[in-house]
């Protein structure tokens, strides 16, 4: 089984959408989270890194974190163009990651 | 903070020859780094791990002798492709942990693009 599984894509949705970007990991010790961004031909971007259970905001992004389910999720408020890019989730302490999502946000 | 800084960016070479990759934590000592290669449209695929004064672990099916992995300092580690092929044109990207906490996050470098003609 793999550590962390994510939500196959690919997902487009029209500008100004709410988007939820979510995954499921496999043991229930693990305490710390990320979601990454990359854009084409970039390497990734850290974009949220959460502990335990719970929501974390920043701007437009909320990462949330239910440990119950082992599931962790990122929302986009009003998404724009600019967030079209593949999204990773990962564990902290782990070197691999779910497979990505790609977004694409139409103007 | 937490910078991974790669070189080069983008590096055509011909078949045959060696390409070296470097990878470097600008702000912070990484013990150990992280080496993948990223097909179009495709996923992370972890390559090696690189550990400062010790042999780097490889995933399975990466051959050693053709992904040469040095990490000689808490700084730098470096990836040669030897021998280069057409079919080892690909998106090389390292990352690093900031020595310390093991939940500390991974942070990267933006990637060499290869084209082996």
């Amino acid at each position: 089984q793999k550590e962390v599984e994510q939500d196959p894509g690919p997902l487009s949705v029209p500008e100004g959408a709410i988007v939820s970007l979510n995954c499921t990991y496999s043991n229930s010790a693990f305490q710390y989270f990320m979601w990454y961004r990359q854009y084409s031909r970039k390497g990734p971007e850290l974009l949220m890194y959460t502990y335990s259970s719970g929501n974390k905001e920043d701007g437009r992004f909320t990462a949330q974190v239910d440990k119950s389910s082992k599931y962790i999720s990122l929302f986009i408020r009003d998404s724009q163009p600019s967030d079209s890019a593949t999204y990773l989730c990962a564990i902290a302490g782990k070197s691999t990651f779910g497979d990505g999502t790609t977004l694409t946000v139409k103007p | 903070g937490a910078v991974v800084s790669q070189h080069p960016s983008w590096v055509i070479c011909k078949s045959g020859t060696s390409v070296k990759i470097e990878c470097r934590s600008l702000d912070f000592q990484a013990t150990t780094m992280f080496w993948y290669r990223q097909f179009p449209k495709q996923s992370l695929m972890l390559m090696a791990t690189s550990n400062e004064g010790s042999k780097a672990t490889y995933e399975q099916g990466v051959e050693k002798d053709k992904f040469l992995i040095n990490h000689a300092s808490l700084t730098l580690s470096t990836l040669t492709v030897t021998s280069a092929h057409p079919e080892d044109s690909s998106f090389y990207i390292c990352s690093a942990y900031p020595t310390g906490p093991y939940n500390s996050p991974l942070h990267f470098g933006n990637g060499t693009r290869l084209t082996v003609t």
